[in-house]
């Protein structure tokens, strides 16, 4: 079936390191990918999306792109903030599936000044 | 423009309890999803209502387990006789067709003594 793959964490940074978060997907058909953020007491949030290969998702100076050929959609940032703690969701959308998203485990991001 | 009500935040019942778990979707939104997020793991789908209709209930445990959207008023998602397993978070969202973003609520947290 459907899955997500996400980096474990936590990922522990320094306040404008360079961030990475590693996602891949397994899916039957061709979905839209996801990332949702969570912030501390809070319910997600979509980050950013993607809707077929080779599309770039941005929002707040984080980045995806969808990689078809090896099925990923890595997050990335060039210089992370305090702020940008949070536990990061990787999703998916297969419409030949149904239209529930399908979330990886979560990756905890903690930024210290 | 509210957001995806839940209520409780937070519901802590003794084993064996019935815990009611409510969710009030977005104005103009008729999609509503449940998800459950244990400690360590991601978000689990369990149930897709639609107004008066359960469209995909395959996430949720056979028994022990409903829940509803009726025409009017929140969708409820209901344990019966709560054990500490139940023990998590729940998340409510709702679903924007155009543009597939699914808006989450806050959540229950359900504690189980």
């Amino acid at each position: 079936g459907d899955s997500v793959t996400q980096m474990e964490g936590p990922v522990t940074l320094s306040e404008e390191a360079f961030l990475t978060i590693n996602c891949t997907y397994t899916a039957t058909g061709y979905p839209s990918l996801f990332w949702y953020v969570q912030y501390p007491g809070e319910g997600l949030q979509l980050l950013l999306k993607a809707t077929k290969a080779d599309d770039k998702g941005s929002n707040k100076g984080f980045e995806a792109t969808y990689r078809k050929e090896t099925t990923s959609f890595h997050l990335e940032k060039g210089s992370v903030q305090v702020s940008d703690s949070a536990v990061y969701f990787c999703a998916l959308n297969d419409h030949q599936a149904g239209t529930a998203l399908i979330f990886g485990k979560g990756t905890t991001l903690s930024v210290s000044s | 423009n509210a957001g995806v009500m839940q209520n409780p935040r937070h519901l802590v019942r003794r084993r064996g309890q019935e815990a009611r778990l409510r969710c009030s979707p977005m104005k103009g939104h008729s999609h509503v999803y449940w998800y459950r997020q244990l400690p360590e793991e991601g978000l689990k789908f369990m149930v897709y209502l639609q107004k008066e209709n359960i469209i995909d209930e395959s996430g949720m445990p056979k028994e022990r387990f409903s829940a509803e959207f009726p025409k009017e008023g929140p969708s409820i998602l209901r344990i019966q006789q709560v054990v500490r397993g139940d023990s998590a978070a729940y998340f409510c969202a709702s679903f924007r067709d155009r543009d597939e973003k699914l808006f989450f609520g806050s959540g229950t947290q359900l504690s189980v003594l």
